[in-house]
């Protein structure tokens, strides 16, 4: 079964740091753009970044560019997020998800990222 | 700017079919959207790649009841056969230069 699992959400003091992983499996990961979605509580979904098949291309949202970096992994089929500098508001679930414009879209589950002191 | 815009609500009854629609920007009426279905507390769905000519390919295991089509810069989702199972938010979502748009969501009831 193809499938995205995300791990490394978790409590973060404003201004700390957190490291996201998605493990893909079921398919052929290197061949994929990826992507990072993040949804803040009772609010839509949001694209926060996205990586190209080699890792060579990233794009960020302007509202994490300079604070957040989108990396992989294709030997261990593994895309990261290294969130820095965080902030109250980038409170949210996060999703990994794989590119989707020429093959069907895959979402992982979701993990929480809360910034509180 | 590339804007994808949703009805932020709908509701239908049960066993009915219902349409929701997502809207593409001026200047952008040509562009393919996506679909994605959340039910309440879990993570979202692909449904199904929907192009300008109302052509779709649907992820796997969506089932018949679930349809696209399209004229001019809307994007339509069809519901057929309406189940309890379908409450949840809808999603339409394009492509820019690298990254991707989302419209706000319709949140859709079955009554």
């Amino acid at each position: 079964e193809v499938q995205l699992v995300e791990s490394g959400g978790g409590l973060v003091q404003p201004g700390g740091s957190l490291r996201l992983s998605c493990a893909a499996s079921a398919f052929t990961f290197s061949r994929y753009w990826m992507d990072w979605v993040r949804q803040a509580p009772g609010k839509g979904l949001v694209w926060v970044s996205s990586i190209n098949s080699d890792g060579s291309t990233t794009n960020y949202a302007d509202s994490v560019r300079g604070r957040f970096t989108i990396s992989r992994d294709n030997a261990k089929n593994t895309l990261y997020l290294q969130m820095n500098s965080l902030r109250a508001e980038d409170t949210a679930v996060y999703f990994c998800a794989r590119g989707n414009y020429a093959d069907p879209g895959v979402w992982g589950q979701g993990t929480l990222v809360t910034v509180s002191s | 700017q590339l804007v994808l815009t949703q009805s932020p609500s709908a509701s239908a009854s049960l066993g009915a079919s219902v349409k929701l629609t997502c809207t593409l920007s001026s200047g952008h009426s040509t562009y393919a959207v996506a679909w994605h279905q959340q039910q309440p507390e879990k993570g979202p769905r692909f449904l199904m790649k929907l192009n300008s000519d109302g052509s779709h390919s649907k992820g796997d295991g969506i089932p018949d009841r679930f349809s696209g089509s399209s004229s001019g810069a809307e994007r339509y989702l069809t519901i057929s056969s309406l189940q309890s199972e379908d409450e949840g938010d809808y999603y339409c979502q394009t492509w820019g230069t690298g990254i991707w748009v989302f419209g706000g969501g319709t949140k859709l009831t079955v009554l």
